[in-house]
């Protein structure tokens, strides 16, 4: 398996335009999850699906940020409009969550975002 | 109080040497446990669940104290390779499957 896909690497933007991220869970995973990283707050948790339902979205900032999974292969985090206070690394992580696994998160390799 | 604290460090230790981090949750109701590894510019790894008998793998020991509410990681034998940021997980149980992920602390060895 390829493992978590996301997509840009990297998105360098101006205030006001709209961002969208890409991702691609591990197939077979039921649960997704978008976190965002910054050097003062660390890694945060947005919003995650459970089989392409959004179950908890209270880590969201605000309205100008939304999420969706229309199948079980593909989910977007969108901002609009953005501001240089959104620059950060966004991760997607996916995991299967039974005894077996143990709830492992298998995270992407994260989306560099820098709003100027 | 945030729900998953640690100190951010940076430990900075030598080679061959032992180094422990802790890390303690808010959250009496939490299940399960894990620690991350995450390299400069890198997305952050499992490393390794936390049962609550303690567990080893390799020169990796996590160790759970649920009276205290902390679990811990300690390192053996330090090698160059383990310089790193590690992230304590911790998970609610039961309909509340939300990981929530302390700062992480920063480790360095030097030679």
């Amino acid at each position: 398996d390829a493992g978590v896909i996301q997509s840009p690497r990297h998105e360098v933007t101006e205030m006001g335009q709209e961002v969208t991220l890409r991702c691609k869970p591990i197939s077979g995973h039921d649960y997704l999850f978008w976190y965002r990283q910054t050097m003062m707050r660390g890694l945060e948790l947005l919003i995650y699906f459970n089989n392409n339902v959004p179950i908890d979205d209270s880590g969201m900032p605000e309205d100008r940020f939304s999420a969706k999974m229309p199948n079980a292969s593909f989910s977007t985090l969108k901002i609009q409009p953005s501001e240089p206070r959104d620059s950060a690394v966004y991760f997607c992580a996916s995991s299967h969550r039974d005894r077996a696994t143990n709830e492992k998160l298998f995270f992407g390799s994260g989306t560099q975002l820098s709003v100027l | 109080r945030k729900e998953v604290e640690q100190d951010p460090g940076p430990f900075n230790v030598p080679e061959g040497a032992t180094v422990a981090f802790n890390c303690t949750y808010s959250n009496s109701a939490s299940q399960s446990f894990f620690w991350y590894r995450q390299d400069c510019r890198k997305e952050p790894k499992l490393l390794m669940s936390v049962y609550s008998s303690g567990n080893e793998d390799g020169r990796f020991t996590a160790q759970l104290n649920r009276a205290s509410q902390y679990i811990s990681l300690l390192i053996r034998d330090s090698k160059l390779s383990d310089s790193a940021t590690y992230l304590c997980v911790v998970n609610l149980s039961g309909g509340s499957y939300i990981p929530t992920f302390g700062r992480g602390t920063s480790l360095i060895v030097h030679p």
